[in-house]
């Protein structure tokens, strides 16, 4: 069964830890990708990944950091320097980070990891 | 910095009624996507738009991207509870990136 897991689906950590937040694709997917999304609001970019081995900062990288060792695994760390950790985190991949003839590739996205921060 | 915005942030419809979300660029777009995500769920992909005044239809949605390729509007005929849900668009840029509006939540009222 092809597709793109989280884990874990609820995680609760006490102010000042790291947590570490998984995501693994069997899609063969290039290009993979960490958004945070806040009650009410939209999505926004934390960091993505164009290819194993490589990745760059989003919009909002600051207290976050990641690793592409793999090209099926893109976890996700939350450090102790987020000032406002508490979200619902997505990773989503795709085929490929260019689209091509002025398309984006389709994102196809997990079923996230809700991060409480206590 | 480059925004993708979009109207209304919320709507309530009586079920069987008309629906229709309007997305906004401050900037030309290469394309638009458009995701759903279900309360408690993830975005799924449900279509993307490349070309100028492009209109797709699946079945009662109707998608729409605008001359100018800085607007978008999706459109929901007869709405069902089924649709109930955030509705996004997601810009594609000349950057080769792709940029979230902040979505419309959909309510339907059975």
């Amino acid at each position: 069964d092809g597709g793109i897991t989280q884990s874990p689906k609820y995680l609760f950590r006490k102010e000042g830890q790291n947590v570490t937040l998984s995501c693994e694709q069997n899609l063969n997917h290039d290009a993979m990708y960490w958004y945070r999304q806040d009650p009410g609001q939209g999505l926004r970019l934390i960091y993505y990944s164009q290819i194993v081995n490589d990745f760059q900062k989003g919009d909002i990288a600051e207290g976050y950091s990641v690793s592409r060792e793999k090209k099926e695994s893109f976890p996700l760390t939350v450090t102790s320097a987020q000032k406002n950790p508490t979200a619902f985190y997505l990773c989503a991949s795709s085929i490929a980070w260019l689209g091509g003839f002025g398309t984006t590739d389709t994102q196809y996205f997990g079923p996230g990891t809700r991060l409480t921060v206590l | 910095g480059q925004q993708v915005m979009q109207i209304p942030q919320y709507q309530h419809v009586q079920e069987g009624e008309d629906f229709t979300t309007y997305c906004n660029s401050s900037t030309t777009l290469s394309n638009i996507q458009w995701y759903k995500q279900r309360p408690g769920g993830h975005p799924v992909f449900l279509i993307q738009l490349v070309k100028s005044g492009e209109v797709k239809k699946q079945k009662r949605l109707t998608f729409q991207f605008g001359e100018a390729k800085k607007n978008s509007s999706l459109h929901i005929t007869a709405t069902q509870t089924t649709d109930v849900g955030t509705y996004f668009c997601a810009g594609g840029t000349s950057y080769d990136k792709v940029i979230f509006g902040p979505g419309t939540s959909l309510s339907v009222i059975p």
